[in-house]
C-alpha cells in the first residue's frame, strides 16, 4: 500500500492473555520503529529494526515486550501475559534510510 | 539524555487567533527538530524541521525557528483554522544515536473554535 499500515486498528483482551501487533512498512523503507502512546503522555521509542542489522531493543519496557522482522518488511510486535498497564496506542513507522518518519495509525489496545 | 519538553494542553483558540506552542529540547549532540500533527483519527505526520541552528521551517503557514542558543523550537501560526485542530508533538533527532531515533515531547492539543 501507499502508506504504513497497522492491524488491528482496536484490540481489546483480558489480563494475562497474550497479543500481536502487526505493521507493514512502506515498500522499500529500510528502517522501522515501534513507538507506544500512552493516554495523555508522548510517544514512548520501543523498538528499531534497520535492515539486517541486530534491532535496538533498549525501549522495551520488560521482557514480555518481543518484536520481530521478517524478510526486511513486515514486522509484528508481541505483548505476552498483557497488563492493564499496557494499555496504550501502538505506532509503527518506517523511513527510507535518513530521510522522512512516516507513520501508521496505530493499534489501540485495551487491557481489561 | 535527550529530551523534549512542549507545553502542556490542551490550547483553545478562536478562529484567526495568533497561535504559539512552546518547545524546549536537551540533546547531547547537534539534533534535528520536528514538528508533528496528528489530526484526529489519523497517524501522526511530519509537519516541518529543521536541520541546524538558525533554520526556518515551515508549512501550511506554521513556522518554527531553530534556536540553539535558548534550546528551542517553538510552532508559531499566524491565524489558526478550525482545521488546524489537531495534537501537536515536537521531536529531536540526534545524529549520534543509533537509528536517527525520534524523541518525542509529550504533545500538546490544539482546539480552534469557529
Amino acid at each position: 500500500g501507499a502508506g504504513v499500515s497497522q492491524s488491528p486498528s482496536n484490540k481489546v483482551t483480558e489480563k494475562g492473555k497474550d497479543v500481536e501487533l502487526r505493521c507493514d512498512p512502506i515498500s522499500g523503507h529500510t528502517a522501522l520503529y515501534w513507538y507506544r502512546q500512552s493516554l495523555g503522555q508522548g510517544l514512548e521509542f520501543l523498538i528499531y529494526f534497520q535492515g539486517n542489522s541486530a534491532p535496538d531493543k533498549s525501549g522495551l519496557p520488560s521482557d514480555r515486550f518481543s518484536a520481530e522482522r521478517t524478510g526486511g518488511s513486515v514486522s509484528t510486535l508481541t505483548i505476552q501475559r498483557t497488563q492493564q498497564e499496557d494499555s496504550a496506542v501502538y505506532l509503527c513507522a518506517s523511513r527510507l534510510n535518513t530521510g522522512e518518519l512516516f507513520f501508521g495509525e496505530g493499534s489501540r489496545l485495551t487491557v481489561l | 539524555g535527550n529530551s523534549v519538553t512542549q507545553m502542556e494542553g490542551p490550547v483553545t483558540l478562536s478562529e484567526e487567533a495568533f497561535l504559539t506552542i512552546n518547545c524546549t529540547y536537551t540533546a547531547t549532540g547537534y539534533p534535528s527538530l520536528f514538528w508533528y500533527v496528528q489530526y484526529p483519527g489519523e497517524g501522526l505526520q511530519l509537519l516541518l524541521k529543521a536541520t541546524k541552528a538558525d533554520d526556518k521551517g515551515s508549512n501550511k503557514g506554521f513556522e518554527a525557528t531553530y534556536r540553539k542558543e535558548t534550546t528551542s523550537f517553538h510552532l508559531e501560526k499566524g491565524s489558526v483554522q478550525v482545521s488546524d485542530s489537531a495534537v501537536y508533538f515536537c521531536a529531536l533527532s540526534d545524529r549520534g544515536n543509533a537509528g536517527n531515533m525520534l524523541t518525542f515531547g509529550g504533545g500538546t492539543r490544539l482546539m480552534v473554535k469557529p
